[in-house]
């Protein structure tokens, strides 16, 4: 079973404004967070990261939120801009664990 | 800086036919990882690898066999190909299992 979900395979933004892409979790125990970049036809690159001492990380125009008790994250990019259209992938680890779980993705299209 | 490097990038397998994918890396990471890829499915664990000499079993373990003889190398061996295992791979590396992963550029494998 899926333990690492993003229900929306698809979000399109105009250009300048918020991109908010989302993640669920089942497993209690993850405990580390990441998000992933994907262009097509080349591997999916790190993008930000987040703990689950936090509840908010930033870097530039992106920042990742958790809601432990809502076993959800979401990741904001503002602005958003063409460049960002990708595929997004959240991946999850617990402590002490060998890998990460990955969510199916979502595909982002920032129109210009 | 080479990182992951991730050959051959693309390959036609007929069904039956066996082949090697390889996975190199220069960052003396001691986790590596065969992914693959599928529309809707996002990203499953194949393999993984936890120091030179060690494999250990995915999500989807079956149909494939890998090898780690050497710290910076991780094949992947698809022994009697089928049609199901039409996808893009990826490997990746990390320095440890919590830590983010580097990708390799992918494979893209049909078979017929």
């Amino acid at each position: 079973d899926q333990q690492v979900k993003q229900n929306s395979p698809s979000l399109s933004v105009q250009e300048g404004r918020i991109s908010i892409l989302n993640c669920d979790y089942t497993n209690s125990m993850f405990d580390y967070f990441l998000w992933y970049k994907k262009y097509p036809a080349e591997g999916p690159t790190f993008l930000i990261s987040i703990s689950s001492i936090k509840d908010k990380n930033e870097d530039g125009r992106f920042t990742v939120f958790l809601n432990k008790s809502a076993k959800h994250l979401s990741l904001h990019i503002v602005p958003s801009q063409p460049g960002d259209s990708a595929v997004y992938f959240c991946a999850a680890s617990a402590i002490g664990g060998n890998q990460f779980y990955f969510g199916t993705g979502t595909s982002l299209t920032v129109i210009p | 800086n080479a990182g992951v490097t991730q050959t051959p990038k693309f390959r036609v397998l007929k069904t039956g036919q066996s082949m090697t994918l390889l996975c190199a890396q220069d960052m003396n990471h001691e986790y590596m990882y065969w992914y693959r890829q599928d529309p809707g499915m996002g990203l499953r664990l194949i393999h993984y690898s936890v120091g030179e000499g060690t494999t250990a079993k995915g999500e989807v373990p079956d149909g494939y066999n890998v090898s780690r003889l050497k710290k910076q190398n991780f094949l992947l061996g698809l022994e009697s190909a089928a049609p199901s295992q039409t996808s893009v791979y990826f490997c990746a590396s990390s320095y440890l299992g919590t830590y983010g992963y580097t990708f390799g550029s992918g494979t893209r494998l049909t078979v017929v």
